[in-house]
């Protein structure tokens, strides 16, 4: 069983749409980190969060980290074609530094 | 600034033989976590190096293996291959442990026929 749930696992929308891609846990993290990752290639650091509650932005991206620190969420905004990509969500534990990973989105933005 | 690399990028071995993985981190960090992700499974966490220590491990087996030179610099071992070895390996670098953020290389695509 995975530690972090994400969903929906596809997703498939309209250039313009707006998304939201959900990760959750029962186990507490000590930050949460989100990624997007290419085909055959490394997955590229989006954000991290570490504060219960806290909310980030980054241009169209929004990233939100649960209150309990167990959950989040990832909202984008008018999606581009740019946007299609595999999007993982990892967690590191209290005490634990590696990354246990979501199964990961894909989200597909057709023109 | 140069990011996280890693020798080489594709890899192709028998089955029996031996995988040398590389990866350099980005100037300054210490952490050196490395990573499976095979068709269908995922991201796998193996191993985390800091300050030239094996600090924890994956479930994996001690086939899987590896070190961090005095520059930080890491290796992954892997010993007689099976078929499903075949993987992207992907090496991941931090400032410290704790709460900093892991920033991955392209990764090395491992074949085992």
């Amino acid at each position: 069983t995975q530690l972090l749930e994400q969903s929906p696992q596809f997703l498939s929308i309209q250039e313009g749409e707006n998304l939201t891609v959900y990760c959750n846990s029962s186990s507490v993290f000590s930050s949460l980190q989100w990624y997007r990752q290419e085909p055959g290639e490394g997955p590229v650091l989006l954000v991290t969060v570490v504060t219960g509650g806290e909310v980030k932005k980054l241009k169209r991206l929004t990233f939100q980290f649960g209150d309990a620190r167990k959950d989040s969420s990832l909202h984008i905004t008018a999606a581009q074609p740019g946007d299609t990509g595999l999007y993982l969500c990892a967690g590191a534990l209290r005490n634990d530094y590696k990354l246990s990973f979501g199964a990961g989105t894909t989200v597909t933005v057709r023109a | 600034e140069a990011g996280v690399t890693q020798s080489p990028t594709h890899l192709i071995k028998t089955r029996g033989q031996q995988a040398t993985l590389r990866c350099s981190p980005i100037s300054g960090h210490t952490s050196v976590y490395w990573y499976q992700q095979a068709l269908g499974l995922g991201l796998q966490f193996l191993l985390w190096y800091d300050e030239g220590e094996e600090r924890n491990r994956g479930n994996f087996p001690p086939r899987f293996s590896g070190r961090q030179f005095p520059n930080y610099s890491s290796e992954l071992n892997v010993n007689a291959l099976e078929l499903e070895d075949s993987a992207l390996y992907l090496c991941a670098s931090s400032l410290g442990t704790g709460r900093a953020s892991q920033f991955f290389g392209p990764g090395t695509r491992l074949t085992v026929l």
